[in-house]
């Protein structure tokens, strides 16, 4: 079966822009988490969307933001683009909430010049 | 707050040997730990998940075990082969997915032919 698919895998953008990364969860699977990975802060809890809800958000600014749709599909979107916010956007899927095995896609690259 | 350590930060071993990597955590009120392997510029791999009520999971030539009382993984690689060069996370489940997951900075592991 299909694994999790995020789009576009990369992208490059300019300070101040805006950005909206998508992931499409494993089919049946209803819990979409998302990371933000740097060499420096490692990786990093974003948010979490179970049933079109958002059930918790990590310590990042409120230019971070996102949702979930009926069919399980999420995008996340970055206002006001710094270049601190260069870093790999991981999307990671779950069956459903409460502590299950989380499969994780190939990402997004995301380069703020 | 949840925090993960994992030692050491890289590993340099001849092929053919076993090895141990470690992971350790601070809060042991937790769902699940989950290892994962990540090759340079690409997602994460699930290796293996292990539910707060388990002691170890095994997988081909991974075996990994937790203690929970004492805060600690170790994820056990027999036989290493050049195809395990990677970095190895350990993951921590501490709020049933709401909170994401809490991820320690990795061991790079490579495994000389």
């Amino acid at each position: 079966k299909a694994g999790v698919t995020q789009t576009p895998r990369y992208l490059i953008k300019t300070r101040g822009q805006q950005v909206t990364l998508s992931c499409s969860p494993i089919s049946g699977h209803r819990s979409v988490s998302w990371y933000q990975q740097t060499p420096g802060q490692g990786l990093q809890f974003l948010f979490e969307y179970f049933s079109e809800t958002q059930r918790n958000k990590g310590n990042f600014p409120g230019r971070f933001s996102g949702r979930q749709f009926s069919n399980s599909r999420s995008e996340m979107n970055v206002s006001t683009l710094e270049l601190g916010d260069s870093a790999l956007y991981l999307c990671a899927s779950s069956l459903t909430a409460g502590g299950w095995e989380a499969f994780f896609g190939q990402g997004t690259r995301l380069t703020v010049v | 707050k949840q925090e993960v350590t994992q030692i050491p930060a890289a590993l340099s071993v001849p092929e053919g040997e076993n090895l141990v990597l470690n992971c350790s955590f601070t809060d042991s009120a937790i769902y699940n730990l989950q290892w994962f392997r990540q090759d340079p510029g690409k997602g994460l791999t699930s290796l293996l998940l292990i539910q707060s009520s388990q002691r170890e999971q095994t997988s081909g030539r991974l075996n990994a075990s937790l203690d929970k009382s004492s805060g600690r993984s170790t994820l056990y690689i027999a036989a290493s082969q050049p195809g395990d060069s990677a970095t190895y996370l350990c993951a921590v489940d501490s709020g049933g997915g709401a909170d994401g997951l809490t991820f320690g900075k990795g061991t790079h592991l490579i495994i000389q032919p």
